[in-house]
C-alpha cells in the first residue's frame, strides 16, 4: 500500500517560513491535498491539487509537488497557524485514500 | 453553506455493531462523491470508506473491509456507515466529509465528528 511519510514536528519563529514536507514514491505524479487540524477541531483543506487553495484560506499558504516530495509552505507565520498538518492522496492503484502521519507546527 | 452533521455515534462492546448518519445540507448531494475518515484518540487521520455520488462505487481501507458498509439515500441526503463485528481499535472520532467530485479525491468540508468507544 501506498506510504506518505511526515516529520513529527517542524518549529518556526512568528513572521518566518515554515516548510512542511510529505515523502511518498513517485508523489509527484499524484495529486496531493492539505489539512489543518486545530485541537479539539474537524480538519480543514488548505491546499488541494497540490497549489490549490480554496476560498477563505490565506494566500500565505501555498503548496508544491514534485518528485518524491511534496511541501506545504506556510509564509509569514501566525501564530493562530499553530496546529497539525496532514497530507493526502487518493491512490488511484489501490482505490484508497492515504493520510500522511501528521506534522505539528509549534509556533515559537 | 455546506453542513454534514454526523450522528450515531457511542459506547458498544466488542463484537457489536453501530450505525452511523451523516446529514448533508447546501450542496447537491447526489453530485459528489462522501467519505469516512476516523481518529483515534490522541492519533492521526485514518481514511476508512467512499462511495460514488451515485452510490455504484464504493472503496474500503483494509483494516475495515468486510466489517463496515458504506451506503447513501440520495433522496434523504444522508449518508451510511454499517460497522459490525467492532473490535476496540475501531475506537476512534468518525468524520463524514464531502469529495471533491463524482468519484474521491479531496475532502471537503468535514462534519464535526461523531465518537466510537467500542469498550466492554
Amino acid at each position: 500500500s501506498y506510504v506518505l511519510t511526515q516529520p513529527p514536528s517542524v518549529s518556526v519563529a512568528p513572521g518566518k517560513t515554515a516548510r512542511i514536507t510529505c515523502g511518498g514514491n513517485n508523489i509527484g505524479s499524484k495529486s496531493v491535498h492539505w489539512y489543518q487540524q486545530k485541537p479539539g477541531q474537524a480538519p480543514v483543506l488548505v491546499i488541494y491539487y497540490d497549489s490549490d487553495r480554496p476560498s477563505g484560506i490565506p494566500e500565505r499558504f501555498s503548496g508544491s509537488n514534485s518528485g518524491n516530495t511534496a511541501t506545504l509552505t506556510i509564509s509569514r507565520v501566525e501564530a493562530g497557524d499553530e496546529a497539525d498538518y496532514y497530507c493526502q492522496v487518493w491512490d488511484s492503484s489501490s482505490d484508497r485514500g492515504v493520510f500522511g502521519g501528521g506534522t505539528k507546527l509549534t509556533v515559537l | 453553506e455546506v453542513q454534514l452533521v454526523e450522528s450515531g455515534g457511542g459506547l458498544v462492546q466488542p463484537g457489536g455493531s453501530l450505525r452511523l448518519s451523516c446529514a448533508a445540507s447546501g450542496f447537491t448531494f447526489s453530485s459528489y462523491a462522501m467519505s469516512w475518515v476516523r481518529q483515534a484518540p490522541g492519533k492521526g487521520l485514518e481514511w476508512v470508506s467512499a462511495i460514488s455520488g451515485s452510490g455504484g462505487s464504493t472503496y474500503y481501507a483494509d483494516s475495515v473491509k468486510g466489517r463496515f458498509t458504506i451506503s447513501r439515500d440520495n433522496s434523504k441526503n444522508t449518508l451510511y456507515l454499517q460497522m459490525n463485528s467492532l473490535r476496540a481499535e475501531d475506537t476512534a472520532v468518525y468524520y463524514c466529509a464531502k469529495c471533491g467530485y463524482q468519484l474521491p479525491n479531496w475532502f471537503d468540508p468535514w462534519g464535526q465528528g461523531t465518537l466510537v468507544t467500542v469498550s466492554s
